[in-house]
């Protein structure tokens, strides 16, 4: 299975909402990413998780809060957010191993959130 | 500052004639060079990647790139365009070493549109 699922496909909430996003995948991977994707620019990097645990956070505001319960889950809990957050929301994971950093990512296809 | 230039928005070719599409990267220490298309309401799907070893990368799909380190570029290049070769494509940078191997810099993106 080389696949990186992501669900819901689309989201739309309110400001006031609690939602979240789940990415999965069982190929192994043991680095696992968040990013956001506006229309027809590059990926955003946000979250990157090693080992289930939190490496990266790029200064991503607390009302996106990722989870990572186990090593082939990776969620990104919504709360509050604002109509700039609607995006593109892409998982993606690559294989992790100490001194190595040449392994490619593999996406998923992304949730697409809209905010009202 | 590390960054990635795709200097064309938008690359307009031919069924069946030669498609390149340039990228040139500013990061130091000998990277990892990436890369990745795009298709519309898609995630990211991994082309090919530099690491070390002949200048010429044979990817899937029939893509190949051209590592050039003097000229610090990795051009992606395809001997016949097919119209379902028209997405976006990514150009992405992976320090080889640091506290930021786990990030891929990425360019602002090409779109290649061919026509029949």
């Amino acid at each position: 299975d080389t696949e990186v699922t992501q669900t819901p496909k689309h989201l739309v909430m309110g400001m006031t909402n609690k939602k979240s996003l789940k990415c999965e995948q069982h190929m192994g991977h043991r680095a696992m990413y968040w990013y956001k994707q506006k229309a027809k620019k590059p990926p955003e990097l946000m979250f990157v998780y090693s080992y289930e645990k939190l490496s990266i956070n790029e200064s991503v505001p607390s009302r996106f809060s990722p989870e990572c319960p186990n090593s082939s889950l990776l969620n990104l809990h919504l709360h509050a957010l604002q109509p700039e957050d609607s995006a593109l929301y892409l998982c993606a994971s690559s294989q992790e191993r100490l001194g190595v950093s040449y392994n490619e990512q593999f996406f998923g296809p992304g949730t697409r959130l809209t905010v009202l | 500052a590390q960054s990635v230039a795709q200097p064309e928005d938008q690359v307009n070719v031919a069924e069946g004639n030669p498609l390149t599409v340039k990228c040139t990267y500013s990061v130091s220490g000998n990277p990892y060079l990436f890369w990745y298309v795009q298709y519309p309401n898609r995630g990211l799907q991994f082309l090919l990647k530099y690491i070390t070893g002949d200048n010429l990368v044979k990817g899937s799909y029939g893509f190949e790139a051209e590592f050039n380190k003097s000229q610090t570029s990795f051009h992606l290049k395809k001997p016949s365009a097919l119209v379902s070769d028209s997405a976006l494509y990514f150009c992405a940078v992976r320090p080889r070493y640091g506290g930021a191997t786990n990030k891929l810099i990425f360019g602002t993106g090409t779109l290649l549109a061919v026509q029949p």
